[in-house]
């Protein structure tokens, strides 16, 4: 079955530090990967993407690249704002007979402090 | 409409009562799902609509759990006899896909059930 695992968090930085949160997955075949991103208050919105291997997504200054070797798809940013706050959720879809059905991962809590 | 629109926003109910969820998707989007995401928890696939039809309901938690979608657009997910760990926060979302797997989907902001 598919599968999806993220970087335990809480994750708490300081504004303008680098940030990687680590996903590694699962699949029979080859998945999309996608990063959403859950601000406080508001519902979960997409990220980034990517949809083969090698691939990379960005969007807003973060950037994810899809490594078939190692199967992951790490989340990156070069310098965090106070407003990156909130909780980041790795997941795959495998399509064909999955649909669209998105498996995720546990998700992983950032705050970044001023 | 302009996003994924989920009605209440919050509920609370008292253990042993029935509850309805309505999800309005994006019009033209004909793949909707429901997941449902608890405290601690990650996100939990209940079901999958495609049209008024739902391919994929492995995820309901057990019969208590129903969902219809009709006219290809508005689903209601309605829990039966509910318990204190239906308590979560439900989230539909919708996409144009269909069967394609590099379409992210649009969610709702969800409806933050209680039950007490």
């Amino acid at each position: 079955g598919n599968s999806v695992t993220q970087m335990e968090g809480p994750v708490t930085l300081s504004e303008e530090a680098f940030l990687t949160i680590n996903c590694t997955y699962t699949a029979t075949g080859y998945p999309s990967l996608f990063w959403y991103v859950q601000y406080p208050g508001e519902g979960l919105q997409l990220l980034l993407k990517a949809t083969k291997a090698d691939d990379k997504g960005s969007n807003k200054g973060f950037e994810a690249t899809y490594r078939k070797e190692t199967t992951s798809f790490h989340l990156e940013k070069g310098s965090v704002q106070v407003s990156d706050s909130a909780v980041y959720f790795c997941a795959s879809n495998a399509g064909g007979t999955s649909y669209g059905k998105l498996t995720f991962g546990q998700g992983t809590i950032l705050t970044v402090h001023p | 409409g302009a996003g994924v629109s989920q009605s209440p926003s919050n509920k609370v109910t008292e253990k042993g009562k029935d509850v309805e969820l309505r999800c309005d998707p994006i019009s033209g989007h004909t793949a909707l799902y429901w997941y449902r995401q608890s405290l601690g928890q990650g996100l939990e696939f209940l079901i999958y609509f495609q049209g008024n039809s739902a391919p994929d309901k492995s995820g309901l938690p057990s019969d208590r759990f129903s969902a219809e979608r009709t006219g290809g657009s508005v689903s209601t997910l309605t829990i039966q006899r509910t318990q204190q760990e239906d308590s979560a926060v439900y989230l539909c979302a919708s996409s144009s896909g269909g069967t394609s797997h590099s379409y992210g989907y649009t969610f709702g902001s969800g409806t933050r059930l209680t039950v007490v």
